[in-house]
């Protein structure tokens, strides 16, 4: 099993739409989450970080962690086309650790 | 600002060939990282550089080589192109030690084509 599981997609969406992606992972040491956006042809960009457990909302966005089941969310609110990416979900122990990637998933918003 | 530079952006090699992917970064971080990113297989860590005048194989690292030339840049190596190794490689950055310091910051990538 690897460490961090992120569902493939892809996934389609009409724009409007509430999108909930979603991550597990295995190992509790996990302290530190976040999502990176890549669009096409680009390479990824950090979206949101957070801390432990709890929730953490940036305009349209809400990253979410639940350490008791493993479990790492992103929701998008009112989603729109500019939305349409790869999102990749991450995860580290602490200080001087490196990443662990979910291998990501693809969504597009349909206008 | 540029934050990550990666050169080229693409390259069509044929089986055998080398080739140097360049990679430099101006936010004067001290670590820095290769990865390569193929369908279905998400970002896998080829090296990585803890610090300048330190390199350490990633998860993939077979057929490639590191030069960490100072603290700006780092290279990567391919001695003798395989079919393998067509992918979109990609270098990233980051500054552990800080309250965010994990957190790693990307290039475009290159996109390598080995026929």
């Amino acid at each position: 099993q690897k460490e961090v599981e992120q569902d493939p997609g892809p996934l389609s969406v009409p724009e409007g739409a509430i999108v909930s992606l979603n991550c597990t992972y295995s190992n509790s040491a996990f302290q530190y989450f976040m999502w990176y956006r890549q669009y096409s042809r680009k390479g990824p960009e950090l979206l949101m970080y957070t801390y432990s457990s709890g929730n953490k909302e940036d305009g349209r966005f809400t990253a979410q962690v639940d350490k008791s089941s493993k479990y790492i969310s992103l929701f998008i609110r009112d989603s729109q086309p500019s939305d349409s990416a790869t999102y990749l979900c991450a995860t580290y122990t602490g200080a001087n650790s490196k990443l662990t990637f979910g291998k990501g998933i693809t969504l597009s918003v349909r206008p | 600002n540029a934050g990550v530079t990666q050169t080229p952006k693409f390259q069509v090699l044929k089986t055998g060939q080398s080739m140097t992917l360049q990679c430099a970064q101006d936010m004067n971080h001290n670590s820095m990282y290769w990865y390569r990113q193929d369908p279905g297989m998400g970002l896998r860590l080829i090296y990585y550089s803890a610090s300048e005048g330190t390199t350490d194989k990633g998860e993939v690292p077979n057929g490639y080589n590191v030069s960490r030339l100072n603290k700006r840049e780092f290279s990567l190596r391919l001695e003798s192109a395989a079919p393998s190794q067509t992918s979109v490689y990609f270098c990233a950055s980051s500054e552990p030690g800080t309250p965010r310091g994990n957190i790693q910051y990307f290039g475009a990538g290159t996109r390598l084509s080995v026929l």
